[in-house]
């Protein structure tokens, strides 16, 4: 049982360049989320997901697009990276449709140049 | 939306001390409100959570308490080992999403 998973773990990236981070779980959970992680900032919530086929937005929704396919994926997309967006990624996901209990992954280290 | 707030961002104890991290929030429709441990190059893991119908629950050395009125809830670990040093983040939510706090560094030194 894998839980979820992130691919890349680290990234580099030129200003302007477009990337998908991919999310994936085995746990058949319907809820599932991203969040980035900056240093003094916590964690803050970008987009999230209650189901395949529905995403709503979260605090910092700007710049990142996602969509849901699948229960088991969650992708998120920056089509036009920008310094502001080096970060570290995480992906959740949970079987409550709250996001309550969430079990993260091991993240995806970001930097755009 | 909701705000949480963490105090305090660093805490050293020594081992076998008590350490209380403290948060609050601003949403009174929060009614789950989970703690979350971080080490280092690691996603954050649930190490106990509390809903808004009771004021207090424990797990062994760790025990979460909150106060619905003050919108205030404190995490208390007891006994502290050097393996407790890490990133302890709260949480608030109870409809689609969880607001995090911004961290707090606790270091036990032995």
């Amino acid at each position: 049982n894998a839980g979820v998973t992130q691919t890349p773990k680290f990234q580099v990236l030129k200003t302007g360049q477009s990337m998908t981070l991919q999310c994936a779980q085995d746990m058949n959970h319907e809820y599932m989320s991203w969040y980035r992680q900056d240093p003094g900032m916590g964690l803050r919530l970008i987009h999230y997901s209650v189901g395949a086929g529905i995403t709503d937005q979260g605090e910092v929704p700007n710049g990142y697009n996602v969509s849901r396919s699948t229960t088991e994926d969650f992708p998120l997309r920056l089509l036009s990276a920008a310094p502001s967006q080096t970060s570290v990624y995480f992906c959740a996901s949970s079987y409550n449709p709250g996001g309550e209990k969430l079990f993260f992954g091991s993240g995806t280290q970001l930097s755009v140049l | 939306g909701e705000n949480v707030e963490q105090h305090p961002s660093t805490l050293s104890v020594q081992e076998g001390d008590s350490a209380v991290i403290k948060c609050t929030y601003s949403d009174s429709a929060s009614n789950y409100f989970p703690w979350y441990k971080q080490e280092l190059g690691k996603g954050p893991q649930l190490i106990i959570d509390i809903r808004s119908n009771v004021g207090e629950k424990k797990d062994q050395r760790i025990a979460v308490t909150l106060n619905k009125t003050a919108k205030h809830f404190s995490l208390h670990i007891t006994e502290t080992q050097p393996e407790d040093s890490a990133v302890y983040f709260c949480a608030a939510g109870g409809g689609t999403a969880l607001i995090f706090g911004k961290g707090t560094t606790l270091s036990v030194s032995s």
